[in-house]
């Protein structure tokens, strides 16, 4: 079936940079996506989200972009801090039954 | 925000013992309320959805009698993982979502990390 997947595993990133995570997504009738941080031993939480009519949201040091064309999704962390360091993930809502799928998951770490 | 609370955080039983785990959402109601599967270092995995006033639907894959799932009022829900077995041993996360099933803000609770030994 189809899914939602993250391009990379891993991303390190020296504090100050920015960073950018990928998403991937396969159903291109999805028109709902989100993106959730997650640390270690906690319940993800919301960051930031995008429908499909839209191509670029900005929030507090994060941007999301969406490009319908290649069913591609990016979260840019501006001026990235230790705080940011944890699991994200991508999650697009089934549009048959508005159920959330999760995408693999991005692990990424901020050196000092 | 909205908060959802997982009870309890850790818990550690015996093979073939059963356990439940709850989800409440403290300041709001919900109709609707989700159980995910985590194991280490992979993503989220829907388990089934809670309904209030109904049967739960379950994703497939998932035995609805291993994992008892109860709605029974608009701010608990609970899952009893039944003769647990060591690879039950998983982190358990619930969320909740504002207003009826296609409403989009789902808030998570802090998830529920077991152990079967």
């Amino acid at each position: 079936g189809e899914s939602v997947g993250l391009h990379l595993p891993t991303l390190s990133v020296q504090e100050g940079d920015n960073s950018i995570i990928n998403c991937a997504y396969s159903n291109s009738a999805s028109d709902y996506f989100i993106w959730y941080k997650q640390e270690s031993g906690k319940g993800p939480q919301f960051i930031i989200d995008i429908r499909s009519n839209m191509d670029k949201r900005q929030g507090q040091r994060v941007t999301v972009l969406l490009n319908k064309t290649v069913k591609h999704l990016s979260l840019q962390i501006a001026a990235t801090q230790p705080g940011d360091s944890a699991v994200y993930f991508c999650a697009e809502m089934r549009p048959n039954d508005y159920k959330l799928s999760f995408g693999a998951g991005t692990t990424v770490t901020v050196r000092a | 925000g909205a908060v959802v609370s997982q009870h309890p955080s850790r818990v550690i039983c015996k093979s073939g013992t059963s356990v439940k785990i709850e989800c409440r959402s403290l300041d709001f109601q919900a109709t609707t309320m989700f159980w995910y599967r985590q194991f280490p270092k992979q993503s989220l995995m829907l388990m089934a959805t809670s309904n209030e006033g109904s049967k739960a639907t379950y994703e497939q894959g998932v035995e609805k009698d291993k994992f008892l799932i109860n709605h029974a009022s608009l701010t608990l829900s609970t899952l009893t993982v039944t003769s647990a077995h060591p690879e039950d041993s998983s982190f358990y996360i619930c969320s909740a979502r504002l207003g009826g099933p296609t409403n989009t803000e789902a808030f998570f609770g802090q998830g529920t990390r077991l152990t079967v030994v």
